[in-house]
């Protein structure tokens, strides 16, 4: 069956460094999303890929989906506190999304 | 702004004691889910709802049933409550589509079974 995997679980990252999460499939995807949960809240969706060779920026994030629609990516440049969080992908499992474990993220000032 | 609200932010129950969580969405999306959170294991899915009074099984449905009686409400029920059901339950709304559209997720209501 298909399997999909988060990582890192977790990432321990420098202020203003850059950090990156994935998530790698053994089985193509349709289409994968980026959710992001700050300490406290609740997930909040970032941006969805779904053409093969994706990439789309927001700021300082960088999300890119593989040319096989394996594997997905996001890049956080020169991290910031308020980067502070858990990171989710999810994607198409028949017809629901299934999220991975997430990546939490902390930020040392 | 799509808003889900959800009836309790935190609760405490006893173990063998019916629960029930509500979720209310207002932006007439079609499709309601509910997520159990637990630490290093992500959001799994309890169940799902695509219209009014339907519903489908996700991946852990053991030890819980939904109603949906209301396109805008879906609640989640505990029949008797457990310890091992101790956790952060999401609610989400999606619009019309296959279940797989942008979800919009409710603050959570942490549970807590003593």
């Amino acid at each position: 069956g298909q399997q999909v995997m988060q990582i890192p679980q977790y990432q321990h990252v420098q202020e203003g460094e850059d950090f990156t999460t994935y998530c790698n499939s053994s089985t193509t995807l349709s289409n994968i999303q980026w959710y992001k949960q700050r300490p406290g809240g609740h997930p909040v969706f970032l941006i969805q890929l779904v053409k093969s060779g994706e990439v789309k920026k927001q700021k300082r994030l960088t999300f890119q989906f593989g040319e096989a629609k394996k594997n997905s990516s996001l890049h956080i440049t020169a991290t910031q506190t308020t980067d502070v969080g858990t990171y989710f992908c999810g994607w198409a499992a028949g017809n629901k999304l299934t999220f991975g474990g997430g990546t939490r993220v902390l930020v040392k000032p | 702004d799509v808003k889900v609200t959800q009836s309790s932010r935190y609760l405490v129950k006893r173990t063998g004691e019916k629960v029930f969580l509500e979720c209310v969405q207002d932006m007439d999306h079609e499709n309601m889910f509910w997520y159990r959170q637990d630490p290093g294991l992500g959001l799994r899915l309890i169940y799902f709802s695509y219209d009014v009074k339907m519903k489908e099984k996700g991946d852990i449905p053991e030890g819980y049933s939904v109603s949906r009686e209301k396109k805008e409400r879906f609640s989640l029920i505990l029949e008797s409550a457990s310890t091992n059901q101790t956790s952060m339950y999401l609610c989400a709304s999606s619009p019309a589509g296959d279940g797989t559209d942008t979800q919009y997720f409710g603050p959570g209501t942490r549970l807590t079974v003593l």
